[in-house]
């Protein structure tokens, strides 16, 4: 079965640094996704990226967040200047048109 | 803005039991439907409803959907402990986009 993957699995910052995590979605996928889950609550929408550009943001996913494709096989998030609320669970997605979405198993973001 | 209200927000059952799990939903452009099983991290995927009143089943686990009262419904007959974990209900709207619930979460106990 065709995986979604991230990496890291686990990452540790420190408030103020910059992170970027990775995503490799499914290789005929074409619409991506970033999602996050802070410990105990509702999964979240942070952005969606088709045709190389953002289709959809989030009020969450403001200036401090940004998105690439760098190349044909991986997507990331970079989260910039972190602060402590930014600790949670962030799962990346992908879809073809008419199936449901793929996620990844999570990279666990802590900001210390 | 959207709204998931997902009951009961969590059950514990004895296996062999069936669990009944409910999702209602107010989006606007809603697309599908999506129910996903999370354990310990990712959600997996379960099913994708689109159509009203069509019932779609996996083995001991369906799901039915009605557009017109807005909301769907998860059903696992003779559950196992394999089936503890939350269930999370995820109308699809807009442009493609998902919003959750905050989760049915499952205990089954031997």
């Amino acid at each position: 079965e065709p995986e979604v993957t991230q990496t890291p699995s686990h990452q540790v910052t420190q408030m103020g640094q910059e992170v970027i995590l990775r995503c490799v979605p499914i290789s005929n996928h074409l619409y991506f996704y970033w999602y996050r889950q802070i410990l105990g609550q509702k999964v979240e929408f942070l952005v969606s990226f088709y045709n190389n550009e953002i289709s959809e943001k989030s009020e969450i996913f403001d200036d401090q967040f940004s998105v690439e494709r760098p190349d044909g096989s991986n997507f990331t998030l970079k989260i910039r200047s972190t602060k402590l609320e930014d600790s949670a669970m962030y799962f990346c997605a992908s879809r073809a048109d008419g199936v449901g979405y793929t996620f990844g198993s999570g990279t666990r973001l802590t900001v210390v | 803005e959207d709204k998931v209200v997902q009951s009961p927000l969590s059950l514990v059952v004895h296996e062999g039991d069936t669990v009944t799990l409910n999702c209602s939903y107010e989006v606007t452009n809603f697309r599908s439907l999506l129910w996903y099983k999370q354990e310990k991290k990712a959600p997996t995927f379960l099913f994708m409803l689109t159509s009203s009143g069509i019932e779609k089943k996996s083995g001991r686990l369906s799901s039915i959907l009605d557009k017109k009262e807005l909301f769907s419904i998860l059903n696992i007959t003779a559950t196992q402990t394999g089936d503890s974990a939350v269930y999370l209900c995820a109308p699809n709207y807009g442009n493609n986009r998902l919003a959750f619930g905050k989760g049915n979460q499952v205990v089954v106990i031997p």
